[in-house]
């Protein structure tokens, strides 16, 4: 079945750019998480949805950082005027909070393949 | 907030061998994961544990959850190339709904 998709899959931009990552949810997954990864700070949790709502976005690094969910189900993160420092692979992850998915465990969060961003 | 540890960093390794992956985390958590990422790769899911005392197997990988020690084990038996990879572990907070993440564990298995 269609996993987590994310797009593009790699992104070079000039600093200064504003860039949007988008986020296609397995079908029917109610929650949705952004992450990043990068050499020095490892994978950093950025902000989960729940739904259309963002209970928890207190992993965004800086104001340039917001998200937002429609539908309930594709997220778009955007960078605004970004800086070196956010290149990175940025990764989505949905889960089903409430409903046992089919080979997976309650809560379990599958992650897309990434997009990665290299800000010159 | 939630600190997590994994030893060793780098592991490297015969095939044969077996070898433990050790997490420890500094709060309480109500479950815990672990990930596996190839170079290049996102992550893949290997285990959920939900509860103390947990113990999952897959293969040759076999992972275990102590919530009172806030510890997690991933252990490898008679280890083969196709296990190198990075493994990471991600207990989730009580209080919520994300993951943190360890710094991973880099495992190269040598024929």
């Amino acid at each position: 079945g269609a996993g987590v998709s994310q797009s593009p899959s790699n992104k070079v931009t000039e600093k200064g750019k504003d860039v949007e990552l988008r986020c296609d949810p397995i079908s029917g997954h109610t929650a949705l998480y952004w992450y990043r990864q990068s050499l020095g700070q490892g994978l950093e949790f950025l902000i989960y949805f729940q739904g259309n709502s963002a209970p928890d976005k207190s992993g965004l690094p800086s104001d340039r950082f917001s998200a937002e969910r429609t539908g309930g189900s594709v997220s778009t993160l955007t960078i605004q005027r970004t800086q070196q420092e956010d290149s990175a692979v940025y990764l989505c992850a949905s889960s089903s909070p409430s409903l046992r998915t089919s080979g997976g465990a309650y809560n379990e969060q599958f992650f897309g393949p990434g997009t990665r961003l290299t800000v010159l | 907030e939630l600190k997590v540890e994994q030893n060793p960093l780098f592991l490297s390794m015969q095939e044969g061998k077996n070898y433990t992956i050790y997490c420890n985390y500094s709060t309480t958590s109500d479950r815990l994961y672990w990930y596996r990422q190839d170079p290049g790769k996102s992550l893949e899911s290997l285990f959920v544990l939900l509860s103390n005392g947990a113990v999952k197997q897959e293969g040759r990988l076999m992972a275990s959850l102590d919530t009172k020690a806030r510890l997690s084990t991933l252990h490898i038996t008679a280890a083969v190339h196709d296990l190198s990879a990075t493994y990471f572990c991600a207990p989730r907070e009580t209080s919520g709904s994300r993951l943190t993440f360890g710094e991973g564990t880099q495992l190269t298995v040598n024929p």
